[in-house]
C-alpha cells in the first residue's frame, strides 16, 4: 500500500526539541520530493519545509527558519524533521507530504506537536 | 492571514452546484503558477482534488472541476453530495523571497 506514517510527535516544553519522523512504503521514495506542513487545531494548512529527492535543494517557511531542519533517508525511505526551540505557536499536526512538482499528491495521516509548559 | 484568499463558508442543498474562489497575487496565481484543490474531511488529511488548475487525480469523480484565470481560481462542485461536506483548500506556489508554498485560508462546505 503506497502511504506516508508520521510519529513523533508530542507535548513538550517551550524551548525544547523534538524530531518528527515519517515512514515510506509502497512507491520508490527516492524519486520524489517531500515536504512538511502543518495545521494548528482549527486552522488552516501551513507550509513548512521541502527537501529534493537527493537532499541538494532545501527550503524553509521563514516562521521555522533557523529553528526546523528537513532531512532524508533515502535508503530507509524516511523523512525528518528536527525541530529546535519550539515555540508555543509551532503547536499542531504535522504532515508528511510527497510532491509532485508543487503539488501534493500523497499525505500521512499527521503526528501532533504540542509546545505548552 | 493566508496568501491566498478564500471565502470562510459556503452552503448548498443536495443536487446543487457550488463554487469556492481564490485570490491570489502577481507572486502567485497571476505570474502563472499553478492552483491545487485539497479536500479535508472532518478529522483526517488533506486530500488532492484537483492539480494544475484543471486536472483531476484518478478516483475523483468528475462533480469535482477547476478553473483559472487571472489572479483567481474556482472549484465547483455540481449535484452535490452529504459527503462533499468537507474543509477545501487552494496552493499555488509563490515566487517572493519568503515563500515557496501557499495556502488558501480553506472554505468550510455545508451540505443543507
Amino acid at each position: 500500500e503506497v502511504q506516508l506514517v508520521e510519529s513523533g510527535g508530542a507535548l513538550v516544553q517551550p524551548g525544547r526539541s523534538l524530531r518528527l519522523s515519517c515512514a515510506a512504503s509502497g512507491f520508490t521514495f527516492d524519486s520524489y520530493e517531500m515536504n512538511w506542513v502543518r495545521q494548528a487545531p482549527g486552522k488552516g494548512l501551513e507550509w513548512v519545509s521541502y527537501i529534493s529527492s537527493g537532499s541538494k535543494t532545501i527550503y524553509y517557511a521563514d516562521y521555522v527558519k533557523g529553528r526546523f531542519t528537513i532531512s532524508r533517508d533515502n535508503a530507509k525511505d524516511s523523512l525528518y524533521l528536527q525541530m529546535n526551540s519550539l515555540r508555543a505557536e509551532d503547536s499542531a499536526v504535522y504532515y508528511c507530504v510527497r510532491a509532485w512538482g508543487w503539488y501534493f499528491d500523497l499525505w500521512g495521516r499527521g503526528t501532533l506537536v504540542t509546545v505548552s509548559s | 492571514q493566508s496568501v491566498l484568499t478564500q471565502p470562510p463558508s459556503v452552503s448548498g442543498a443536495p443536487g446543487q452546484r457550488v463554487t469556492i474562489s481564490c485570490t491570489g497575487s502577481s507572486s502567485n496565481v497571476g505570474a502563472g503558477y499553478d492552483v491545487h484543490w485539497y479536500q479535508q474531511l472532518p478529522g483526517t488529511a488533506p486530500k488532492l482534488l484537483i492539480y494544475a488548475n484543471n486536472l483531476r487525480p484518478s478516483g475523483v469523480p468528475d462533480r469535482f472541476s477547476g478553473s483559472k484565470s487571472g489572479t483567481s481560481a474556482s472549484l465547483a462542485i455540481t449535484g452535490l453530495q452529504a459527503e462533499d461536506e468537507a474543509d477545501y483548500f487552494c496552493q499555488s506556489y509563490d515566487s517572493s523571497l519568503s515563500a515557496h508554498v501557499v495556502f488558501g485560508g480553506g472554505t468550510k462546505l455545508t451540505v443543507l
